[in-house]
């Protein structure tokens, strides 16, 4: 089965650091593009970052730019949120998803069909 | 950046009721438009993608449509199970935006 599972999150100071890990299981993490999406507490979801299978082309949402750096190992099966210089708004549950590209009427679409339970980060003083 | 509006913000609807949430994106985005339904305290799931596709395992009585600018969900049978948030999301370009939500209420 396929399954996506974060760590890491936490309660942090502001200016704090984290970083948060998911661990893909059950499919050939290798070849699927990934992002981190987040969602503050009683707010709408926030896509902050995505990164390709071989890691090149990355970005990031403005939100995050300069701060938050995404990467991963696909010899582990595994995704990282490298959260710095971390805000009070920075405050979230944070989802790794998986992304899929999909060729319908010769264009390529895509979406995030597998996605993680979250993990929370809390920062605060 | 790519602003997403839906409406309406939440709405209440009975058991068997059809309901269509609506989605506006601020440019053209052709089809890249996503569904995701998210229940409390649980990660999105896909429900449609690329408009009006419907994922693997969703049933039946969702369905999505429209293009360029303007796009609908639609329950056709509304089930007490559909109790939900619905969330579009445009995949045209990075950044990926979402939609704010749309909380759904059984009567």
């Amino acid at each position: 089965e396929v399954h996506l599972v974060e760590s890491g999150g936490g309660l942090v100071q502001p200016e704090g650091s984290l970083r948060l890990s998911c661990s893909a299981s059950g499919f050939t993490f290798s070849i699927y593009n990934m992002n981190w999406v987040r969602q503050a507490p009683g707010k709408g979801l926030e896509w902050i970052s995505y990164i390709s299978s071989g890691s090149s082309p990355i970005y990031y949402a403005d939100s995050v730019k300069g701060r938050f750096t995404i990467s991963r190992n696909n010899a582990k099966n595994s995704l990282f949120l490298q959260m710095n210089s971390l805000r009070a708004e920075d405050t979230a549950v944070y989802y790794c998803a998986r992304e899929v590209t999909h060729l319908l009427g010769g264009y390529q679409y895509h979406y995030m069909d597998v996605w993680g339970k979250g993990t929370t980060v809390t920062v605060s003083s | 950046d790519i602003q997403m509006t839906q409406s309406p913000s939440s709405l209440s609807a009975s058991v068997g009721d059809r309901v269509t949430i609506t989605c506006r994106a601020s440019q053209t985005i052709s089809s890249h438009l996503n569904w995701y339904q998210q229940k409390p305290g649980r990660a999105p799931k896909l429900l449609i993608y690329a408009a009006s596709n419907v994922q693997s395992g969703v049933p039946s009585r969702f369905s999505g449509s429209g293009g360029g600018t303007d796009f609908s969900l639609t329950i056709s049978s509304l089930q007490p199970e559909d109790s939900a948030t619905y969330s579009c999301q445009q995949s045209f370009n990075t950044p990926y935006t979402f939609g704010q939500g749309t909380k759904l209420e059984i009567k």
